[in-house]
């Protein structure tokens, strides 16, 4: 089966540790994406990357970083400098970056900072 | 900058009613437009898309047609059922810039029974 899986589901972590979040897929799209979903304020966008060894800032990269050495993997490490981390990460992939392309979404990664 | 504004949920309905979701945008350039669907604990889903004025996306009895004039995508539905209840995002996407979908802020849409 196609798609796009992220790991884990669940983490905690506690304050000053920095943690990655794992996105793999196998849909072989171009572009990958990483954005964050508070309650109440949709989804905001983190990363994004539109070719192996290439990614652009999205509004809120304070405090995070990625790679993208892989056409098939893009992850994520929150940061100690990330001040308010406990969120719901989503990762997603399209086959390329444009204006008709459909992200295709994991099932998310929920961080909570103990 | 470009974005997108839904109105506030939660919207309650029951089963069988119309929904509508409003949903407008503000962007530099003619953007294409996306409904997408959140079931509790899942990523999301795509619903529905249109990319050109006029046009009318159309899924599982979900229906948007983007409105340039009024700068609109407003989700209907004929009748809901139960298991339509989920959290609706609208989204925008420019093939200039950055290249990556805006979304709104969602809104949670429960149906009873």
């Amino acid at each position: 089966d196609g798609g796009i899986t992220q790991s884990p589901k669940y983490l905690f972590r506690k304050e000053g540790q920095n943690v990655t979040l794992s996105c793999e897929q196998n849909l072989n799209h171009d572009a990958m994406y990483w954005y964050r979903q508070d309650p109440g304020q949709g989804l905001r966008l983190i990363y994004y990357s539109q070719i192996v060894n290439d990614f652009q800032k999205g509004d809120i990269a304070e405090g995070y970083s990625v790679s993208r050495e892989k056409k098939e993997s893009f992850p994520l490490t929150v940061t100690s400098a990330q001040k308010n981390p406990t969120a719901f990460y989503l990762c997603a992939s399209s086959i390329s970056a444009g204006t008709t392309g459909e992200l295709f979404f994991g099932e998310g990664s929920r961080l909570t900072v103990l | 900058g470009d974005s997108v504004t839904q109105m506030e949920g939660p919207v309650t309905l029951s089963e069988e009613a119309f929904l509508t979701i409003n949903c407008t945008y503000t962007a530099t350039g003619y953007p294409s437009l996306f409904w997408y669907v959140q079931y509790p604990g899942e990523g999301l889903q795509l619903l529905l898309k249109a990319t050109k004025a006029d046009d009318k996306g159309s899924n599982k009895g979900f229906e948007a047609t983007y409105r340039k004039e009024t700068t609109s995508f407003h989700l209907e539905k004929g009748s809901v059922q139960v298991s339509d209840s989920a959290v609706y995002f609208c989204a925008l996407s420019l093939d200039t810039g950055r290249r990556a979908l805006t979304f709104g802020s969602g809104t949670r849409l429960q149906v009873q029974p």
